[in-house]
C-alpha cells in the first residue's frame, strides 16, 4: 500500500518568509510526528499527534514552529519568520497505535528547507 | 537528555568485508532499535531489540543488545553495496512514543 507521502520534496525560501510542509499519513494511522534532521543536529524529534489528544509539542525549537492536523489525517508543519538555521530536511512518520501499545514508525522522504 | 553516540561516524571498505558499528546511550535504554536511512529517503527500521544481552541476525546482519542495556552493536557479514546508507540508533522511548537517534554511521561500501 502507500506510504507516508510529503509534499513538497524541496523548498527554498528567502529568510524571514513563511512556509508550510505538508505529510499524509499511512491511512488507518493514528500518530503522526515531526522531525527535524540537520548536520549539526542530527536527526530529532519535534512534535508528535496521537488521535484526539492534546499533541506533544515538547520538541519544538521556538514559538515560529507550529502544527496542526486536520481530520485526524493530514498534518501541516509551518514555520514563520524562517531563519538560516531552519534549514534542514523535515520528516513525518505515522504508526498505529493499538490501545496500550506503539507500532513500528514508518517515515517519509522528507523535506528538504532551504533557507536563504 | 539522553545521548547516543554512535561510531564511527563515517566507515568505507570494500565489498565482501565485514564491519561493526556501535551505539552507546548514556542512560539505560527503554528500548533499542536501529534504522538504516538511504539518500532522500527517510529512515527504516530494521530490528527492535528490548532484553538486556538479546542477539538477533536479519540475513547479514547481527545485532547486539549488551546486558546492561546502554550500548548496542551491529556487525554485517560480507557488506554489499546495497548496504550503503547512514545507520541510526534509536530509543523507542516506550510510553513516550518519540524516538531520540543517535549521531549516526555513514556507511560506504566499495564495490
Amino acid at each position: 500500500g502507500a506510504g507516508v507521502s510529503q509534499s513538497p520534496s524541496n523548498k527554498v525560501t528567502e529568510k524571514g518568509k513563511d512556509v508550510e510542509l505538508r505529510c499524509d499519513p499511512i491511512s488507518g494511522h493514528t500518530a503522526l510526528y515531526w522531525y527535524r534532521q540537520s548536520l549539526g543536529q542530527g536527526l530529532e524529534f519535534l512534535i508528535y499527534f496521537q488521535g484526539n489528544s492534546a499533541p506533544d509539542k515538547s520538541g519544538l525549537p521556538s514559538d515560529r514552529f507550529s502544527a496542526e492536523r486536520t481530520g485526524g489525517s493530514v498534518s501541516t508543519l509551518t514555520i514563520q519568520r524562517t531563519q538560516q538555521e531552519d534549514s534542514a530536511v523535515y520528516l513525518c512518520a505515522s504508526s498505529f497505535f493499538p490501545q496500550g501499545g506503539t507500532d513500528t514508525q514508518y517515515f517519509g522522504p522528507g523535506t528538504r528547507l532551504t533557507v536563504l | 537528555t539522553q545521548l547516543l553516540e554512535q561510531s564511527p561516524q563515517f566507515l568505507s571498505i570494500q565489498e565482501g568485508e565485514n564491519l561493526t558499528v556501535y551505539c552507546n546511550s548514556s542512560s539505560v535504554f527503554s528500548s533499542l532499535q536501529w534504522y538504516r536511512q538511504e539518500p532522500g529517503e527517510g529512515p527504516v527500521l530494521l530490528v527492535t531489540v528490548v532484553t538486556g544481552g538479546e542477539v538477533k541476525k536479519l540475513k547479514r546482519l547481527t545485532f547486539q543488545f549488551g546486558d546492561a542495556r546502554k550500548d548496542s552493536s551491529l556487525h554485517i557479514t560480507a557488506a554489499q553495496p546495497g548496504d550503503t546508507g547512514l545507520y541510526l540508533c534509536a530509543d523507542a522511548n516506550f510510553g513516550n512514543e518519540k524516538l531520540t537517534f543517535g549521531t549516526g554511521t555513514r556507511l560506504t561500501i566499495i564495490p
